[in-house]
């Protein structure tokens, strides 16, 4: 049972453009809500994260908006550039008392960001 | 300052052979994680250590995966008999504190083929 739910698979955006990527996730216990980048060939690295006490977090061009009640948050990706084109990983984390847990991750979506 | 580093990057393995995936989290790290990353998936856990303490190895998809951190910083996942299902790229991550919010910083992962 896929805990966290990614869409789309795959999106293509015009350089300026908006980028948009929805997750959703079951669990209730889920209390920590971070956005990773990936390249090919890298590690996934930490872009924005979130806890469910607020509904909406920016930094930079990037922005987590989060729905506790419908159990939904999404990234979006304002005036997209060529660079930001990658692999979005959604993710969530329980809290073992305020403690850390392992992610469980979406499955992704590929970016491609067109000049 | 350095990152997490992962070697081998690439391990080409015969089917029943065992394989050591080495982790070096970055310096003063006490968490440390596994995931493994199925191609066009997200990384799925594997097993977490806080210090040389393995305190969750409920992602280990069986016997023959063992892993190990047994000075708190260096670890080890060894998968003995090599299977064709386990190959993926295998992904380590340090964090600094076991406190939620505290970011788990991704090596570049070793790429496992089982021939």
């Amino acid at each position: 049972q896929q805990q966290v739910k990614q869409s789309p698979q795959s999106l293509i955006v015009q350089k300026g453009g908006i980028s948009i990527i929805n997750c959703a996730y079951e669990n209730t216990a889920f209390d920590y809500f971070p956005w990773y980048q990936q390249f090919p060939g890298k590690g996934p690295a930490l872009l924005i994260a979130i806890r469910p006490d607020v509904s909406e977090k920016k930094e930079g061009r990037f922005t987590i908006s989060f729905n506790k009640s419908a159990k939904q948050f999404s990234l979006h990706i304002m005036d997209s550039q060529p660079g930001d084109s990658a692999t979005y990983f959604c993710a969530a984390s329980p809290s073992y008392g305020g403690s850390q847990g392992n992610l469980i991750f979406g499955k992704g979506t590929k970016l491609s960001v067109k000049p | 300052g350095a990152g997490v580093s992962q070697s081998p990057r690439y391990k080409v393995a015969k089917r029943g052979q065992d394989v050591a995936l080495r982790c070096d989290p970055i310096s003063g790290h006490v968490s440390l994680f596994w995931y493994q990353q199925a191609l066009g998936q997200g990384p799925e856990f594997l097993t977490y250590f806080q210090n040389e303490a393995q305190l969750d190895k409920s992602g280990l998809p069986s016997d023959r995966f063992f892993a190990e951190r047994p000075e708190g910083s260096v670890s080890t996942l060894k998968i003995q008999r090599t299977q064709q299902e386990d190959s993926a790229v295998y992904l380590c991550a340090s964090s600094l504190a076991i406190e939620l919010d505290y970011e788990q910083y991704f090596g570049p992962g070793t790429r496992l083929t089982v021939t």
